[in-house]
């Protein structure tokens, strides 16, 4: 069964450093997004992408932060200069489309930032 | 825009016992009502979803839950629980135009035990 890849499973930064984080969508998905969970927190929307642009982006999608599709198969989201609050899980998810009628996300595993 | 309430953080329950897990929303517009499992080291997995038509939905392991708009709820129910039905479970909504994004509620872990 097809299913999102996210490398690494679990990344550990220093503050102030550059981290890019990757997923694999499902082959066929067009659409795109990032979600992130502070421990103990909500899941958060980040960003939606689709057709090597971003659609919609929450509050929390600073400068700091930039998505990318450099290939037919990755899907990366970048943090430029990490601060302590960004140590959270960060998950990719894609969907077939993205407007229109209901469209099933699917979730990668997570990837797990710890930012020192 | 919508918001998601998941009162409980935290339900321990006896094998066989039934369970269930409280979510209300809130919104402005009419929304889609999903709920998504989380297993210990894995991503999210949808449960069950509500669309449209019939206001209980079901699962293919005997979870169910209930669309109430009057009460704007869509509380998440399993008659008799299993071990392995230990996991996060995390209530969300989006809207039915535009790109979907998905709010979610911050989850309630399920502790079943023998």
């Amino acid at each position: 069964e097809p299913e999102v890849t996210q490398t690494p499973s679990h990344q550990v930064t220093q503050m102030g450093q550059e981290v890019i984080l990757r997923c694999v969508p499902i082959s066929n998905h067009l659409y795109f997004y990032w979600y992130r969970q502070i421990l103990g927190q909500k899941v958060e929307f980040l960003v939606s992408f689709y057709n090597n642009e971003i659609s919609e982006k929450s509050e929390i999608f600073d400068d700091q932060f930039s998505v990318e599709r450099p290939d037919g198969s990755n899907f990366t989201l970048k943090i430029r200069s990490t601060k302590l609050e960004d140590s959270a899980m960060y998950f990719c998810a894609s969907s077939e489309t993205g407007t229109g009628f209901y469209n099933e996300q699917f979730f990668g595993p997570g990837t797990r930032l710890t930012v020192l | 825009a919508q918001s998601v309430t998941q009162l409980d953080s935290q339900v321990p329950v006896f094998e066989e016992a039934p369970v269930e897990l409280r979510c209300n929303y809130s919104s402005s517009v009419s929304v889609y009502l999903f709920w998504y499992v989380q297993y210990p080291n894995q991503g999210l997995q949808l449960l069950l979803k509500y669309l449209s038509g019939s206001t209980l939905v079901e699962s293919i392991n005997g979870f169910e839950a209930e669309f109430n708009k009057s009460q704007t709820s869509f509380h998440l129910r399993k008659p008799s629980v299993h071990i392995s039905d230990t996991a996060e479970y995390f209530c969300a909504v989006s809207g039915r135009t535009g790109f979907q994004k998905l709010v979610f509620g911050t989850g309630t872990r399920l502790l079943v035990s023998p």
